[in-house]
């Protein structure tokens, strides 16, 4: 079945550092894939997507490149700043016989950026 | 997009009781969808509600402890029943809004159960 594979935290960073999250899917249909953050104290909110190979999702500073060939979609940010801490989801939906769309989340990644 | 609300945002409750939460969709849609976030954990599909049928449970939820109604296109509500501390989470809803791409989700509502 389909699965989202994401690398494990707490990362901890200094402000201005580079971010990687890695997330890596298995999946038996063409997914379309997804970063959601959660800020403490908060729901989930939708940060980027990308719904076909070789797409490139971004928002506030954040970016990730779908994947097909090596099945990822990593999250990466140039220079985080102390607001980015928080905790990433990786996602994909895919579409379920029967069912519709299927969401299927990572563990999530809990980041720390400190001044 | 679309502006989900959940209502309580937080409670305590003593074993053994009930709590229905809501939710709230500023549009319609059609599918709305029950999560649990137990702590430190990502999110476990409890069912999915279309208007109109009953919801459809996920494996290791039923109906009798988790009913759910869907009353109508832009509200839900997910009851959890008989509570014991180990349903101590944070339950949120969501819905896929056609044609956007990815779920929206709500607030949340954060449970503990003593």
């Amino acid at each position: 079945g389909d699965s989202v594979t994401q690398m494990e935290g707490p990362v901890t960073l200094s402000e201005e550092a580079f971010l990687t999250i890695n997330c890596t899917y298995t999946a038996t249909g063409y997914p379309s894939l997804f970063w959601y953050v959660q800020y403490p104290g908060e729901g989930l909110q939708l940060l980027l997507k990308a719904t076909k190979a070789d797409d490139k999702g971004s928002n506030k500073g954040f970016e990730a490149t779908y994947r097909k060939e090596t099945t990822s979609f990593h999250l990466e940010k140039g220079s985080v700043q102390v607001s980015d801490s928080a905790v990433y989801f990786c996602a994909l939906s895919d579409l379920v016989e029967d069912t519709g769309n299927q969401f299927y989340f990572g563990t999530g990644t809990s980041l720390t950026v400190i001044p | 997009s679309a502006v989900i609300s959940q209502k309580p945002s937080r409670d305590i409750c003593q074993r053994g009781t009930s709590l229905t939460i809501q939710c709230q969709v500023d549009s319609q849609v059609t599918m709305m969808f029950w999560y649990r976030q137990q702590p430190g954990q990502s999110l476990t599909l409890i069912a999915t509600a279309n208007q109109g049928s009953e919801a459809t449970y996920e494996s290791g939820f039923v109906i009798d402890k988790f009913p759910i109604s869907r009353p109508n296109l832009t509200f839900s509500t997910l009851t959890v029943s008989n509570m014991s501390p180990e349903d101590s989470s944070i339950y949120l809803c969501s819905v896929d809004v056609a044609g956007v791409g990815g779920q929206f989700f709500g607030p949340g509502t954060r449970l503990t159960v003593l």
